[in-house]
C-alpha cells in the first residue's frame, strides 16, 4: 500500500534552516509528481511546491519562493524540502502528498501523516 | 494567484441531512477542482477531482458539480463519519499556483 512518511520537523530558532524528508513506499516513486503542503495550527491548507516525477520541473507558491527548495532522490524514494531563514509564520504541520499522475495533474491522492515544524526562540 | 472562497465556513447539520458546500474561484478554472475531507489530527483525504469525478473508494453519497468559477460539494445523506472539515482546491495552473479554499467545518447539530 502507498505510504508517505515525513520526518525532519522539530523546534527551530528563527533564521535557521531545516530539511524535511518524505520517504515513499508501496508505489513507483519515480513515476509520480510530488508536492509539499502545510497547515498552520488551527488554519487551512497551503500548497507550497511541486516537483515533476523526474525532477525536471518545479513550481513554488509565491509565499515561499526563494526560501524553500523542493528536491527528490528517486534512487532513495525520497522527497525533500529545504527551508531557509525560518520565520515564526512557517510554524505548521508539513505534509508531503503524491500527485495523481506523473504530469503532474495538480491534485493529491495520497498524503503523509505530516511533520510539525515549530519556529521559536 | 487564484483565490478560492468557500461558504459557509461552518455548517451545523444532523445525520441524514443533505448538505451542500460552495466554492467560488476568483477567475475561471474550467473543471480543475478537487475536494478533500480532513478530520482533526489527520491528513486530508481526496473525495472528488475534476469537479465531479468521485475518487475510488469514496461513498457515492458524495458528489461534486460546477465549472468555471462556481462549484459545489454535496453530501446526499450525512453520516456520522462525515463530520469533518472540507476543502476545495484549484489546480488550473502551476504558474499561478495551486490554492485551497478556507475550509468548511461540518458540525453536529
Amino acid at each position: 500500500q502507498v505510504q508517505l512518511v515525513e520526518s525532519g520537523g522539530g523546534v527551530v530558532q528563527p533564521g535557521r534552516s531545516l530539511r524535511l524528508s518524505c520517504a515513499a513506499s508501496g508505489f513507483t516513486f519515480s513515476s509520480y509528481g510530488m508536492h509539499w503542503v502545510r497547515q498552520a495550527p488551527g488554519k487551512g491548507l497551503e500548497w507550497l511546491a511541486v516537483i515533476w516525477y523526474d525532477g525536471s520541473n518545479k513550481y513554488y507558491a509565491d509565499s515561499v519562493k526563494g526560501r524553500f527548495t523542493i528536491s527528490r532522490d528517486n534512487s532513495k524514494n525520497t522527497l525533500y524540502m529545504q527551508i531557509n531563514s525560518l520565520r515564526a509564520e512557517d510554524t505548521a504541520v508539513y505534509y508531503c502528498a503524491r500527485d495523481a499522475a506523473m504530469g503532474p495533474r495538480g491534485f493529491f491522492d495520497y498524503w503523509g501523516q505530516g511533520t510539525l515544524v515549530t519556529v521559536s526562540s | 494567484d487564484i483565490q478560492m472562497t468557500q461558504s459557509p465556513s461552518t455548517l451545523s447539520a444532523s445525520v441524514g441531512d443533505r448538505v451542500t458546500i460552495t466554492c467560488r474561484a476568483s477567475q475561471s478554472i474550467s473543471s480543475w477542482l478537487a475536494w478533500y475531507q480532513q478530520k482533526p489530527g489527520k491528513a486530508p483525504k481526496l473525495l472528488i477531482y475534476q469537479a465531479s469525478s468521485l475518487e475510488s473508494g469514496v461513498p457515492s453519497r458524495f458528489s461534486g458539480s460546477g465549472s468555471g468559477t462556481e462549484f459545489t460539494l454535496t453530501i446526499s445523506s450525512l453520516q456520522p463519519d462525515d463530520f469533518a472539515t472540507y476543502y476545495c482546491q484549484q489546480y488550473n495552473s502551476y504558474s499561478l499556483g495551486l490554492t485551497f479554499g478556507g475550509g468548511t467545518k461540518v458540525e453536529i447539530k
